[in-house]
Protein backbone atom coordinates (compact mmCIF):
# COMPACT_ATOMS: atom_id res chain seq x y z
CA UNK A 1 0.00 0.00 0.00
CA UNK A 2 0.91 3.89 -0.11
CA UNK A 3 3.41 4.79 2.88
CA UNK A 4 5.75 7.10 3.89
CA UNK A 5 9.21 6.82 5.09
CA UNK A 6 10.62 9.57 7.19
CA UNK A 7 13.57 10.05 9.45
CA UNK A 8 13.40 9.27 12.64
CA UNK A 9 13.96 12.12 15.31
CA UNK A 10 14.66 13.40 17.42
CA UNK A 11 16.55 16.19 15.23
CA UNK A 12 18.49 18.84 17.80
CA UNK A 13 20.39 21.78 15.97
CA UNK A 14 21.66 25.18 17.17
CA UNK A 15 19.86 28.77 15.79
CA UNK A 16 21.32 29.45 11.95
CA UNK A 17 21.72 25.46 11.45
CA UNK A 18 21.40 24.12 8.42
CA UNK A 19 17.98 21.35 8.10
CA UNK A 20 17.65 18.13 6.33
CA UNK A 21 15.08 15.82 7.20
CA UNK A 22 14.75 13.01 4.60
CA UNK A 23 11.11 11.57 3.60
CA UNK A 24 10.66 9.08 1.12
CA UNK A 25 7.23 7.27 -0.38
CA UNK A 26 5.90 4.43 -1.79
CA UNK A 27 2.59 5.25 -4.19
CA UNK A 28 1.11 3.14 -6.79
CA UNK A 29 -0.15 6.02 -8.30
CA UNK A 30 1.43 9.62 -8.65
CA UNK A 31 0.79 11.26 -5.57
CA UNK A 32 0.89 15.00 -4.35
CA UNK A 33 3.44 15.46 -1.26
CA UNK A 34 2.95 17.74 1.74
CA UNK A 35 5.17 18.56 4.37
CA UNK A 36 3.06 19.33 7.97
CA UNK A 37 3.67 21.13 10.70
CA UNK A 38 2.56 20.40 14.27
CA UNK A 39 3.86 23.07 17.19
CA UNK A 40 3.36 21.27 20.41
CA UNK A 41 -0.95 21.20 21.86
CA UNK A 42 -1.53 21.80 17.98
CA UNK A 43 -2.99 20.56 14.95
CA UNK A 44 -1.36 20.26 12.03
CA UNK A 45 -0.90 23.13 9.70
CA UNK A 46 0.13 22.43 5.84
CA UNK A 47 3.79 23.94 5.45
CA UNK A 48 4.40 23.52 1.96
CA UNK A 49 3.27 21.17 -0.76
CA UNK A 50 4.26 19.83 -4.81
CA UNK A 51 1.97 18.30 -6.88
CA UNK A 52 3.97 17.03 -9.86
CA UNK A 53 7.42 15.53 -10.12
CA UNK A 54 10.64 18.29 -10.47
CA UNK A 55 8.00 20.71 -8.24
CA UNK A 56 9.26 22.80 -5.52
CA UNK A 57 7.39 23.51 -2.74
CA UNK A 58 8.64 26.77 -0.01
CA UNK A 59 7.40 28.48 2.62
CA UNK A 60 9.10 30.37 5.45
CA UNK A 61 12.64 29.35 4.31
CA UNK A 62 11.36 25.57 3.87
CA UNK A 63 11.71 23.86 0.66
CA UNK A 64 11.23 20.32 -0.49
CA UNK A 65 11.30 19.11 -4.07
CA UNK A 66 9.56 16.31 -5.44
CA UNK A 67 12.42 13.54 -6.94
CA UNK A 68 9.89 11.06 -8.57
CA UNK A 69 13.37 8.96 -9.40
CA UNK A 70 14.59 8.50 -6.31
CA UNK A 71 10.55 8.44 -4.55
CA UNK A 72 11.73 11.28 -2.05
CA UNK A 73 10.32 14.35 -1.08
CA UNK A 74 13.20 15.72 1.53
CA UNK A 75 12.46 19.09 3.53
CA UNK A 76 15.59 21.72 3.91
CA UNK A 77 15.61 24.90 5.70
CA UNK A 78 18.97 27.21 5.06
CA UNK A 79 18.69 28.31 8.67
CA UNK A 80 16.54 27.39 11.46
CA UNK A 81 15.17 29.66 14.34
CA UNK A 82 14.05 28.38 17.51
CA UNK A 83 11.02 29.10 16.51
CA UNK A 84 10.35 26.41 14.05
CA UNK A 85 11.09 23.76 16.97
CA UNK A 86 7.78 21.29 15.77
CA UNK A 87 7.33 18.19 14.86
CA UNK A 88 7.50 17.86 10.61
CA UNK A 89 5.24 14.89 9.20
CA UNK A 90 5.58 14.24 5.45
CA UNK A 91 2.32 13.16 3.88
CA UNK A 92 1.16 11.72 0.55
CA UNK A 93 -1.68 12.13 -1.06
CA UNK A 94 -3.54 10.09 -3.74
CA UNK A 95 -6.98 10.50 -5.02
CA UNK A 96 -8.90 8.00 -5.67
CA UNK A 97 -12.39 7.16 -7.21
CA UNK A 98 -12.95 11.03 -7.15
CA UNK A 99 -11.88 11.00 -3.20
CA UNK A 100 -8.44 12.06 -1.92
CA UNK A 101 -6.62 11.05 1.87
CA UNK A 102 -3.69 11.73 3.13
CA UNK A 103 -1.20 8.97 3.97
CA UNK A 104 1.31 10.55 6.89
CA UNK A 105 4.72 9.16 8.07
CA UNK A 106 5.62 9.14 11.65
CA UNK A 107 6.83 12.09 12.14
CA UNK A 108 10.37 14.10 13.13
CA UNK A 109 10.56 16.13 15.75
CA UNK A 110 12.87 19.31 15.62
CA UNK A 111 14.32 21.43 18.73
CA UNK A 112 16.15 24.30 17.69
CA UNK A 113 18.38 25.40 20.48
CA UNK A 114 19.55 29.06 21.01
CA UNK B 1 -9.31 32.90 8.70
CA UNK B 2 -11.85 29.98 8.46
CA UNK B 3 -10.70 27.83 10.92
CA UNK B 4 -11.82 23.60 11.69
CA UNK B 5 -13.78 23.75 14.87
CA UNK B 6 -13.34 20.69 17.04
CA UNK B 7 -14.59 20.16 20.85
CA UNK B 8 -13.64 19.51 23.92
CA UNK B 9 -10.25 20.01 23.44
CA UNK B 10 -9.60 18.24 26.50
CA UNK B 11 -11.27 14.95 27.28
CA UNK B 12 -10.77 12.23 30.43
CA UNK B 13 -12.88 9.44 30.75
CA UNK B 14 -13.08 6.19 32.57
CA UNK B 15 -12.68 2.79 30.45
CA UNK B 16 -15.89 1.79 29.57
CA UNK B 17 -17.80 4.68 29.39
CA UNK B 18 -18.65 6.37 26.12
CA UNK B 19 -17.32 10.09 24.55
CA UNK B 20 -18.07 12.13 21.53
CA UNK B 21 -16.48 14.67 19.87
CA UNK B 22 -17.76 17.67 17.63
CA UNK B 23 -16.41 19.50 14.39
CA UNK B 24 -17.50 22.15 12.37
CA UNK B 25 -15.37 22.29 9.27
CA UNK B 26 -14.63 24.88 7.27
CA UNK B 27 -18.06 26.87 5.66
CA UNK B 28 -18.65 25.16 2.06
CA UNK B 29 -16.38 22.35 2.36
CA UNK B 30 -17.87 18.92 1.38
CA UNK B 31 -15.28 16.87 2.34
CA UNK B 32 -14.61 16.06 6.01
CA UNK B 33 -12.41 13.84 8.13
CA UNK B 34 -11.48 12.58 10.71
CA UNK B 35 -8.09 11.04 12.13
CA UNK B 36 -6.82 9.69 15.15
CA UNK B 37 -3.29 10.52 16.31
CA UNK B 38 -1.28 8.09 19.13
CA UNK B 39 1.30 10.11 21.27
CA UNK B 40 4.86 9.63 18.99
CA UNK B 41 2.81 8.93 15.92
CA UNK B 42 1.79 10.29 12.69
CA UNK B 43 -2.19 10.52 11.94
CA UNK B 44 -3.85 7.52 10.41
CA UNK B 45 -7.47 8.19 8.77
CA UNK B 46 -10.30 6.98 10.25
CA UNK B 47 -13.34 8.06 8.30
CA UNK B 48 -13.89 10.44 5.28
CA UNK B 49 -16.90 11.96 4.55
CA UNK B 50 -18.12 13.33 0.96
CA UNK B 51 -21.06 16.02 1.97
CA UNK B 52 -22.98 13.50 4.21
CA UNK B 53 -21.75 10.07 2.62
CA UNK B 54 -19.40 8.14 4.27
CA UNK B 55 -16.43 7.42 1.73
CA UNK B 56 -13.78 5.54 3.43
CA UNK B 57 -14.05 4.04 6.85
CA UNK B 58 -12.30 0.91 6.19
CA UNK B 59 -9.95 1.26 9.30
CA UNK B 60 -12.83 3.01 11.75
CA UNK B 61 -12.97 0.05 14.44
CA UNK B 62 -16.52 -0.08 13.98
CA UNK B 63 -17.25 -2.13 17.02
CA UNK B 64 -16.89 0.61 19.40
CA UNK B 65 -16.34 4.12 17.01
CA UNK B 66 -19.17 5.35 14.40
CA UNK B 67 -19.20 8.47 12.96
CA UNK B 68 -22.01 10.65 11.00
CA UNK B 69 -22.59 13.95 9.44
CA UNK B 70 -26.56 14.11 9.18
CA UNK B 71 -26.68 17.39 7.08
CA UNK B 72 -23.45 17.27 5.14
CA UNK B 73 -21.46 20.07 7.66
CA UNK B 74 -21.26 19.27 11.24
CA UNK B 75 -19.99 15.71 12.23
CA UNK B 76 -19.59 13.95 15.73
CA UNK B 77 -17.62 10.98 16.33
CA UNK B 78 -18.39 8.59 18.87
CA UNK B 79 -16.58 5.96 21.15
CA UNK B 80 -18.33 3.46 22.98
CA UNK B 81 -16.93 1.75 25.23
CA UNK B 82 -13.84 3.96 25.75
CA UNK B 83 -10.53 1.40 25.98
CA UNK B 84 -7.21 2.52 27.65
CA UNK B 85 -5.49 2.03 24.08
CA UNK B 86 -8.05 4.78 22.20
CA UNK B 87 -6.26 7.21 24.26
CA UNK B 88 -4.60 9.84 21.51
CA UNK B 89 -5.68 12.95 19.78
CA UNK B 90 -8.59 12.78 17.11
CA UNK B 91 -8.23 15.47 14.44
CA UNK B 92 -10.98 16.51 12.28
CA UNK B 93 -10.11 18.60 8.64
CA UNK B 94 -11.95 19.31 5.31
CA UNK B 95 -11.34 20.68 2.33
CA UNK B 96 -13.15 22.05 -0.60
CA UNK B 97 -15.07 20.40 -3.53
CA UNK B 98 -13.86 22.85 -6.12
CA UNK B 99 -9.98 21.36 -6.79
CA UNK B 100 -8.95 18.02 -6.09
CA UNK B 101 -5.86 19.19 -5.25
CA UNK B 102 -6.88 21.86 -2.68
CA UNK B 103 -5.53 22.08 0.69
CA UNK B 104 -6.41 19.72 3.54
CA UNK B 105 -7.39 22.25 6.90
CA UNK B 106 -6.93 20.60 10.31
CA UNK B 107 -8.53 21.42 13.20
CA UNK B 108 -6.69 21.91 16.50
CA UNK B 109 -7.72 18.50 17.66
CA UNK B 110 -9.14 16.41 20.55
CA UNK B 111 -6.86 15.25 23.44
CA UNK B 112 -8.39 11.79 24.80
CA UNK B 113 -7.13 10.10 27.91
CA UNK B 114 -8.60 7.06 29.25
CA UNK B 115 -8.07 6.05 32.19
Amino acid sequence: GDSVTQMEGPVTLSEEAFLTINCTYTATGYPSLFWYVQYPGEGLQLLLKATKADDKGSNKGFEATYRKETTSFHLEKGSVQVSDSAVYFCALSIAQGGSEKLVFGKGTKLTVNP
Amino acid sequence: EAEVAQSPRYKITEKSQAVAFWCDPISGHATLYWYRQILGQGPELLVQFQDESVVDDSQLPKDRFSAERLKGVDSTLKIQPAELGDSAMYLCASRSRDRLWDTIYFGEGSWLTVV
